[in-house]
């Protein structure tokens, strides 16, 4: 299995900022994902990290509103631009193994925007 | 598109009982999995147990089995002899494994939070 850390844990921003969140795995995954958890509900897939080319963002999400760099198997970033406090949340990345039928979470950045 | 759906916001269960949390999903792939995350107040996602669709054979973990139902395109979660760390919310996921732009994403179920009491 795969170990995935995040960092920042938590933040607290001001609105109109922006936050990078950043996401490494100790092993290579074969696919990276971003996911964002309002509170008290369920996770919704923002984006599916591709290596070296331009994020697959699901419906309801932009480039740029939240950017996504991943340069190589093991490591990636979110950055969620221009916060407002709507942006408040739990922001998960997850990677699968080369199966797909098991997929590791990090644990998770809060954020809370002012 | 998949949709996975658990009705039970809430559920409770006594300490060293049995408790079984319901789920139901909608797609028109043969090939997938089924999966149970759990997410205790930590926030970490906690794979509990997965299931093929292939597989007829109800996956077990432990104290944690499952009740597939692929006709009714039901999955159940059933944990036998709770303990107080079981007490989390309970997320039921889904994932084609039949390749095309939904391969490896994971589509949630609202989650039902589980209170063992002692």
């Amino acid at each position: 299995s795969a170990v995935i850390s995040q960092k920042p844990s938590r933040d607290i921003c001001q609105r109109g900022t922006s936050l990078t969140i950043q996401c490494q795995v100790d092993s290579q995954v074969t696919m990276m994902f971003w996911y964002r958890q309002q509170p008290g509900q369920s996770l919704t897939l923002i984006a599916t990290a591709n290596q070296g080319s331009e994020a697959t963002y699901e419906s309801g999400f932009v480039i740029d509103k939240f950017p996504i760099s991943r340069p190589n198997l093991t490591f990636s970033t979110l950055t969620v631009s221009n916060m407002s406090p709507e942006d408040s949340s739990i922001y998960l990345c997850s990677g699968t193994g080369a199966a797909h039928n098991e997929q590791f979470f990090g644990p998770g950045t809060r954020l809370t925007v002012l | 598109a998949q949709t996975v759906t658990q009705s039970q916001p809430e559920m409770s269960v006594q300490e060293a009982e049995t408790v079984t949390l319901s789920c139901t999903y909608d797609t028109s792939e043969s090939d997938y999995y089924l999966f149970w995350y759990k997410q205790p107040p930590s926030r970490q996602m906690i794979l509990v147990i997965r299931q093929e669709a292939y597989k007829q054979q109800n996956a077990t973990e432990n104290r944690f089995s499952v009740n597939f139902q692929k006709a009714a395109k039901s999955f159940s979660l059933k944990i036998s002899d709770s303990q107080l760390g079981d007490a989390a919310m309970y997320f039921c996921a889904y994932t084609n494994n039949a390749g095309g732009t939904s391969y490896g994403k994971l589509t949630f179920g609202q989650g039902t939070i589980l209170t063992v009491h002692p």
